[in-house]
């Protein structure tokens, strides 16, 4: 079976650092890029960037540029979504998805995790 | 980056056909994927493509695209199909990335 599992909800201070990660199976991790998605509390889904494990290239939202790296580690068959220096406008629903390439669809979700960034 | 632009909310009696539609610049040059997601779900794709159903996804569900406005179909909805629904396409800009489309609520009667 095609998954993608993701790491736990986390609860964090501002200014705190967090590296949530996404691990597939049951396919060839290299040969699908693996996309962010955040989604605030009664909000609409943003996409936030996207990477490809095989060669780590990556692309991201604009707005979110600087603000968060994406990175994989295929030996684990794993992508990871990290800020330096989280903010409480970070809170939210992390989704991870696959993507057989950028003329497809996100066709195989991860859970999702829920970051808390709160004082 | 990109703007896709969605109806908030719509709504359609049991059995009848519903049209979601996404506008955008991008949607001249790419095609969408749309997006179903249920309260405290994650997303599930239903039409990617020229229209292109993933495994499992009945065939009431179709897509179809003219000019900078792209359209999911609902034919015949059903009681399950009410959700938020959302577009996602490539964007035009220089980022190469991606854009999802504001949402719609789609309300079944």
């Amino acid at each position: 079976e095609v998954q993608l599992v993701q790491s736990g909800g986390e609860v964090k201070k501002p200014g705190e650092s967090l590296k949530i990660s996404c691990k597939g199976s049951g396919y060839t991790f290299t040969r699908y890029w693996i996309g962010w998605v955040r989604q605030k509390p009664g909000q609409g889904l943003e996409w936030m960037g996207i990477i490809f494990p095989d060669d780590s290239e990556t692309r991201y939202s604009p707005p979110l540029q600087g603000q968060v790296t994406i990175s994989t580690d295929k030996s684990i068959k794993t992508a990871y979504l990290e800020w330096r220096s989280l903010k409480a406008s970070d809170s939210g629903m992390y989704y991870c998805a696959r993507q057989g390439s950028l003329e497809e669809g996100m066709d195989v979700w991860g859970q999702g995790t829920t970051v808390i960034v709160s004082s | 980056s990109s703007e896709l632009t969605q109806d908030p909310a719509v709504s359609v009696a049991l059995g009848q056909t519903v049209r979601i539609t996404c506008q955008g610049d991008s949607l001249r040059t790419y095609f969408p994927g749309w997006y179903q997601q249920k309260p405290g779900q994650a997303p599930v794709l239903v039409i990617h493509g020229n229209n292109i159903r993933p495994s499992g996804i009945p065939a009431r569900f179709s897509g179809s695209s003219s000019g900078d406005t792209a359209s999911l179909t609902i034919t015949g909805a059903q009681a399950e199909d009410e959700a938020d629904y959302y577009c996602n396409s490539r964007d035009n800009s220089a980022n190469r990335g991606f854009v999802f489309g504001t949402g719609t609520k789609v309300t079944v009667l």
